[in-house]
Formats: C-alpha cells, structure tokens, sequence
C-alpha cells in the first residue's frame, strides 16, 4: 500500500488553466505539507495542514490554494497557471516532532 | 532561526570511492537532523536520522554523527556503487515539526 499518494503523476496544461493536484496519506499522520521543487532539486514549503488547520503558509501567489477535506487529504488547487509554476509539487505528511516526514512520488507540473 | 547548509554539487565519484557530503546547521534549542535521498524521478525518501548530540544514524552502508560542538551532520560511506546515484539532502527538524531543507547535493558514481 503506498503511504502518501498524490495524483496526477504528470500534468502537462497551458497557461491561464486552472489545475488540481490531490493527495492521501494512509499513515493516521496528523500533519500534511504541500513542497514545491525547482529545477534546481530546491525545495521550497508552501503549506502545512495539521488535522484540517492550516499552519504554515508561506509566501506564495494567492493563486495557490490548499484545501484539506479531512486529515488524510490536502488538495493543492492552483489558478491561472503561469510559466514560472512548472515544477514537482511534493506531498508529505509527518506524525510527532523528530519523526521525520514520508514523501509522495511527485506530480510534474510543466505549464506550456 | 533555523537552516541547514549543505556542500554543492555535483559530485562525481568513481565506484568503491569514499563519499563525504558536508552539512552544518543553525538551529534554536535541539534539533533532529535527517539526511534523506532522492532517485531520478521519485521523491525523497528518508536515508537516516539522529535525534540528539552524539547520536550515529545508519542505514544501507551511509552514516552521519550528530555533532553539536562543530554543528555539523555529515554524511559517509565507504565505498559507493553506482546505484548511489542519487540527490542528498540534509535536513532538521526542530519545534513544531517544521523541516528545514539543505539545497541538496547530486551525487553521480561511474563505473
């Protein structure tokens, strides 16, 4: 079974589109994250959900919006897509402090 | 605050070469470091871990000291094989489970 799922694996879409990444974690994790990564392998956070509360929320475009259904969800829905969004998002979810975090594969975003 | 430094890349090594990648932190109060490792095309999967000073995390022939007087986790291995080939990163983990991420470091290993 995987842990921490995220669909789609791939997404290909043009510029102006609004697009939705869904992930779901099976590990009773009470705290779910949202990472970007640049073609560079830098990781950057852009959300943090614990148990359905946003708690981390960094500076990124208010066309980036998470939303978590329940504590095994955090969705990542992202509107008129610009050229500068293509990346890999990861998901991640984490359970205590010092634990460490369990990644998803990744979903390729490439905006055309 | 809190960051993580990690040596740049990329790094090439030979097969059966000994690999070092440094990593220092700066942290408040007491930190989990992590080093965690990422194959073309996954995501990051965690390689080892050391939760207080002195601590040795191991896993599949890496280790790293938790060193708090030089504030450094730096990862080795004695002798790399080619399915190393991967990106490291170094990371910490301090009060309210916020992870803090090194830069990463490529790590490619030729025959």
């Amino acid at each position: 079974d995987t842990a921490v799922s995220q669909t789609p694996k791939y997404l290909v879409t043009q510029m102006g589109n609004d697009k939705s990444i869904k992930c779901e974690q099976n590990l009773g994790h009470d705290t779910m994250y949202w990472y970007k990564q640049d073609s560079k392998k830098f990781l950057k956070i852009m959300f943090s959900y614990n148990n359905k509360e946003l708690i981390i929320n960094e500076t990124v475009p208010n066309r980036f919006s998470p939303k978590s259904p329940d504590k095994a969800h955090l969705n990542l829905h992202i509107n008129s897509l610009e050229l500068g969004d293509s990346a890999v998002y990861f998901c991640a979810s984490s359970q205590v402090s010092g634990s460490g975090y369990t990644f998803g594969s990744g979903t390729r975003l490439t905006v055309v | 605050g809190n960051s993580v430094t990690q040596m740049e890349g990329p790094v090439t090594l030979s097969e059966e070469a000994f690999l070092t990648i440094n990593c220092t932190y700066t942290a408040t109060g007491y930190p989990s470091l992590f080093w965690y490792v990422q194959y073309p095309g996954e995501g990051l999967q965690l390689l080892l871990k050391a939760t207080k000073a002195d601590d040795k995390g191991s896993n599949k022939g890496f280790e790293a000291t938790y060193r708090k007087e030089t504030t450094s986790f730096h990862l080795e291995k004695g002798s790399v094989q080619v399915s190393d080939s991967a990106v490291y990163f170094c990371a910490l983990s301090n009060t309210g489970n916020q992870f803090y991420f090194g830069t990463g470091t490529s790590l490619t290993v030729i025959p």
